[in-house]
């Protein structure tokens, strides 16, 4: 079954508000990434978030991780019009593995 | 420069027709991959190569071969094309197999008529 699911599946803000999209998966993980893919484009890698790390920081943006609750989040902060894409993340499947499992994504539309 | 490239870039074919996809990586990275993309937005992995050695084999029907002529490529072969490939399929590359991060392709459209 899929490893990572985002919610919500779809979010419209106006540009200038901070946008949260939210990743849950099913089983214990070394690594959670979140990749951003603009429309027919690939995907872009945004941030990693290892299990014994909590929060991360990356110019507007910022993830958390709570491994106890198997869940993670991503914040936009201060919007563009261009964060305008889809944003997945990426679970690595069962430990001793390298294969990511992604989910499908939230479509984050930004309005000027 | 493009680090990772992908040809065609779209692709209209008959169902029942082999057609092959193109990648390359000039990153000099040592792991490459193949995922599907359905109409859902869904991204599934299909394989991985590291060191031109199959590291990752989904359950992919065995019509999908992939071939690795060396680090740089990873080709994508599908025989008899049906409709249910209709899909865009992305090659990606990483540093080791550990996917951290993975460079994506801008992908191939694939259309099955």
């Amino acid at each position: 079954s899929q490893q990572g699911e985002e919610d919500p599946q779809a979010l419209s803000i106006q540009e200038g508000e901070n946008a949260t999209m939210n990743c849950s998966y099913k089983t214990s993980i070394n690594n959670l990434q979140w990749y951003r893919q603009n429309s027919g484009r690939g995907l872009v890698h945004l941030i990693l978030i290892r299990s014994n790390e909590r929060e991360k920081h990356s110019g507007r943006l910022r993830v958390t991780l709570d491994t106890s609750k198997k869940s993670s989040s991503l914040l936009i902060t201060a919007s563009r019009a261009a964060d305008t894409a889809s944003y997945f993340c990426a679970t690595d499947a069962t430990s001793g593995t390298y294969k990511y499992i992604f989910g499908t994504g939230t479509r984050l539309k930004v309005l000027a | 420069d493009t680090a990772v490239s992908q040809t065609p870039k779209y692709l209209v074919t008959q169902m029942g027709n082999d057609k092959s996809i193109k990648c390359e990586q000039n990153l000099g990275h040592d792991t490459m991959y193949w995922y599907k993309q359905d109409s859902k937005k869904f991204l599934k992995i299909m394989f991985s190569y590291n060191n031109k050695e199959l590291i990752i084999n989904e359950t992919v029907p065995n019509r999908f071969s992939p071939k690795s002529p060396d680090k740089a490529h990873l080709n994508l072969h599908i025989n008899s094309l049906e409709l249910g490939d209709s899909a865009v399929y992305f090659c990606a590359s990483s540093q080791g197999p550990q996917g951290l991060p993975q460079h994506f392709g801008d992908g191939t459209r694939l259309s099955i008529l």
